[in-house]
């Protein structure tokens, strides 16, 4: 049973380009969480989707980030103009519906480390 | 708000004990998790307490009082491939799932 996957693990973009980061939960999970981790710092929430809803985009910066988590294929967090702030680890997490198994444990994939140069 | 603390690092020896504090002031507040985080990978579920007490799960253990808002992660039998990040994280009831994380607790086994 593959785990959380995410792609790409390393990218490089140039301030003001897109980045677009992609997350494929475990098999039978409905349910996707995306967290940021600057240097020496603690995960921070960004989002919280289900398949074509987004549930609660607390932590999203107002500008410039989106996410979606479409019908078919992956999660995607979609940065635009990138800035040299946006340089981090970006994770995705699952986990499955309430009431299968522990509910609230989520599962994280390896992370994508965005380099803004 | 939202409010995770532990120490920032902590030291030990190759086959002692140690004890990783937390405590934490959340609205909502539905269970404090444990992940364990090596450099430059993906953290990885060790507990979950939802109820006060302790919950033992091989030479981790894990402890909540929910009354004082407190969790420790307790390590036995230090081994050296234990160094990593430990991170402390508070989950919400309801629609919303996020987990809040403390700033992690960086490990440094010594042999």
């Amino acid at each position: 049973n593959a785990g959380v996957m995410q792609n790409p693990r390393h990218l490089v973009r140039r301030r003001g380009q897109e980045a677009r980061l992609r997350c494929s939960p475990m098999k039978g999970h409905s349910h996707v969480y995306w967290y940021r981790q600057l240097p020496e710092e603690g995960l921070k929430f960004m989002v919280y989707l289900q398949k074509e809803n987004i549930i609660d985009e607390s932590g999203m910066p107002k500008e410039r980030f989106s996410a979606e988590f479409p019908k078919e294929g992956p999660s995607i967090l979609r940065i635009q103009q990138v800035v040299r702030g946006d340089s981090a680890a970006y994770f995705c997490a699952s986990s499955p519906l309430p009431g299968q198994g522990v509910s609230y444990e989520q599962y994280f994939g390896p992370g994508t480390r965005l380099t803004v140069t | 708000g939202q409010n995770i603390d532990q120490p920032t690092e902590m030291t030990a020896t190759e086959g002692a004990i140690v004890q990783i504090n937390c405590t934490y002031q959340t609205s909502g507040f539905n269970g404090l998790f444990w992940y364990q985080q090596h450099a430059g990978e993906a953290p990885t579920f060790l507990s979950y307490n939802v109820l006060d007490g302790l919950e033992e799960k091989g030479r981790f253990s894990s402890f909540l009082s929910r009354s004082k808002g407190y969790s420790y992660l307790l390590l036995k039998e230090l081994q050296m491939k234990d160094s990593a990040s430990y991170l402390c994280a508070a989950g919400r009831s309801g629609s919303a799932r996020q987990l809040t994380f403390g700033s992690g607790t960086q490990l440094t086994v010594l042999p």
